[in-house]
C-alpha cells in the first residue's frame, strides 16, 4: 500500500491554470476508474472535489476537472483564485482482498 | 444536512488502547459504507479502514491491520474504531467519512489521538 506520488508543490498566478499529477500503478489508479481528489485548507477537514476520475459533487466549481491516462490521474484547476490555495490529495481504490484505498502524498498549491 | 462527529481521542501510553466513535446524522447511516482516515501532525492523509453498510465486510491499511477493528451500530447511527497496541506513530487526527462510489464525500472534524509516555 505505497502512497500515490504527487508533486510536493505547484504554484500559479491568479487566472492561470495548473495541473496536479497523481501517479500510481496498474493495481490502483490504472486499474479502476475510482480516483478521487480532495481539497484541504489548513486546520480544516478535507473536502471531496472530484470522484470517479472526472465527476464533480454538487456545489463544486467547474474550475476543477479531473482526468486519467494509464497509471496517472490529473487534477486541473482553471482560473486560479486565491481561495484555491490549499493542500490537494488524490486517492484511489486498490485491488486486493482487503477492499482498501490509498491516498497520494499531497500537493500544496500556492497562488502567487 | 450530513453530520459526522468523532469522539474518543486523547492521550494514551504506548501499548494502550482507545476506541473512537463517530456519530452520524442527516442521512440513512445504514445505507452507506464508511471510512476512517488519519493525518499525523503536519503530514498527509492516510486511509485507515473501511466497512460496508451492514458491517459484514471490512478492510484495513497494513499499518493498522491486526491492531485495529472497525465496526458499526446501525441502530445507534455510530461508527467505531477500536485501536490496540498503540504506537507513537499512530499519533494523528482521525477522521470518519461517508463513502459514496468509493469516494469520501462527507467528513467529520476529526479527533486527535496522541500516543506518548
Amino acid at each position: 500500500q505505497s502512497a500515490l506520488t504527487q508533486p510536493a508543490s505547484v504554484s500559479g498566478s491568479p487566472g492561470q491554470s495548473i495541473t496536479i499529477s497523481c501517479t500510481g500503478t496498474s493495481s490502483d489508479v490504472g486499474g479502476y476508474n475510482y480516483v478521487s481528489w480532495y481539497q484541504q485548507h489548513p486546520g480544516k477537514a478535507p473536502k471531496l472535489i472530484v470522484y470517479e476520475v472526472s465527476n464533480r459533487p454538487s456545489g463544486v466549481s467547474n474550475r476543477f476537472s479531473g482526468s486519467k491516462s494509464g497509471n496517472t490521474a490529473s487534477l486541473t484547476i482553471s482560473g486560479l483564485q486565491s481561495e484555491d490555495e490549499a493542500d490537494y490529495y488524490c486517492s484511489s481504490y486498490i485491488s486486493s482482498h482487503n477492499i482498501g484505498d490509498v491516498f497520494g502524498t499531497g500537493t500544496r498549491v500556492t497562488v502567487l | 444536512e450530513v453530520q459526522l462527529v468523532e469522539s474518543g481521542g486523547g492521550l494514551v501510553q504506548p501499548g494502550g488502547s482507545l476506541r473512537l466513535s463517530c456519530a452520524a446524522s442527516g442521512f440513512t447511516f445504514s445505507s452507506y459504507w464508511m471510512h476512517w482516515v488519519r493525518q499525523a501532525p503536519g503530514k498527509g492523509l492516510v486511509w485507515v479502514s473501511r466497512i460496508n453498510n451492514d458491517g459484514s465486510t471490512t478492510g484495513y491499511a497494513d499499518s493498522v491491520k491486526g491492531r485495529s477493528t472497525i465496526s458499526r451500530d446501525n441502530a445507534k447511527n455510530t461508527l467505531y474504531l477500536q485501536m490496540n497496541s498503540l504506537r507513537p506513530e499512530d499519533t494523528a487526527v482521525y477522521y470518519c467519512a461517508r463513502d459514496r462510489n468509493t469516494a469520501a464525500d462527507s467528513w467529520g472534524q476529526g479527533t486527535l489521538v496522541t500516543v506518548s509516555s
